[in-house]
């Protein structure tokens, strides 16, 4: 069946380093991707997406890797801080007018 | 500018009664939806609106979950007979319109409470 899961339900980094979270999809038509992040109490905000066309993505502090062979996404938290601790949600997409399947989550700790 | 709203914030009922929990989207976006998020999961897809429309049902649980959504801006789910299962945070998002590429913001959800 359909499904966006995730490898690690939680990390915990210091403060400054790296940080990578990944995201497993089974779907292979899935053409288009998001991460979210969720604080406690609020709801997800999109970080950065990716389409299926393209393999790397970046923002500010953040990069996006796709891996359509393995089926395989990740996201990059680069100098990680403290106001980066939250869940991170994974989600694909596969042109069903925008409906979105979420991976389970993995919560972010930063330790300053 | 404002953001997705949603009212009540808490809701918490005793099990067979019904309630509605209410959407307002950003304004001018034209696809709104609904998600479900069970303590310490994901979030699951229930409905998404584009316009007044909903395409896409095939994540509502049951015929006790209904939504609907007049004059393309508020959307309303209400939930019939609640049962202790039913307990999660009812997220609602919504974007430009429907389909890739278009951001879903979303609110701060409903935390719903059966007894």
């Amino acid at each position: 069946g359909e499904s966006v899961g995730l490898h690690l339900p939680t990390l915990s980094v210091q403060e400054g380093d790296n940080s990578i979270i990944n995201c497993a999809y089974s779907n292979s038509a899935s053409d288009y991707f998001i991460w979210y992040k969720q604080e406690s109490g609020k709801g997800p905000q999109f970080i950065i997406d990716i389409r299926s066309n393209m393999d790397k993505r970046q923002g500010q502090r953040v990069t996006v890797l796709l891996n359509k062979t393995v089926k395989h996404l990740s996201l990059q938290i680069a100098a990680t801080q403290p106001g980066d601790s939250a869940v991170y949600f994974c989600a694909e997409n596969y042109n069903q007018g925008g409906k979105l399947i979420f991976g389970q989550g993995t919560e972010l700790s930063v330790k300053p | 500018g404002a953001g997705v709203s949603q009212s009540p914030s808490n809701k918490v009922t005793e099990k067979g009664k019904d309630v509605e929990l209410r959407c307002d989207p950003i304004s001018g976006h034209t696809a709104l939806y609904w998600y479900r998020q069970s303590l310490g999961q994901g979030l699951e897809f229930l409905i998404y609106f584009q316009g007044n429309s909903a395409p896409d049902k095939s994540g509502l649980p049951s015929d006790r979950f209904s939504a609907e959504r007049t004059g393309g801006s508020v959307s309303t789910l209400t939930i019939q007979r609640t049962q202790q299962e039913d307990s999660a945070v009812y997220l609602c998002a919504s974007s430009w319109t429907s389909g890739m590429n278009n951001e879903q913001f979303f609110g701060p959800g409903t935390r719903l409470t059966v007894l």
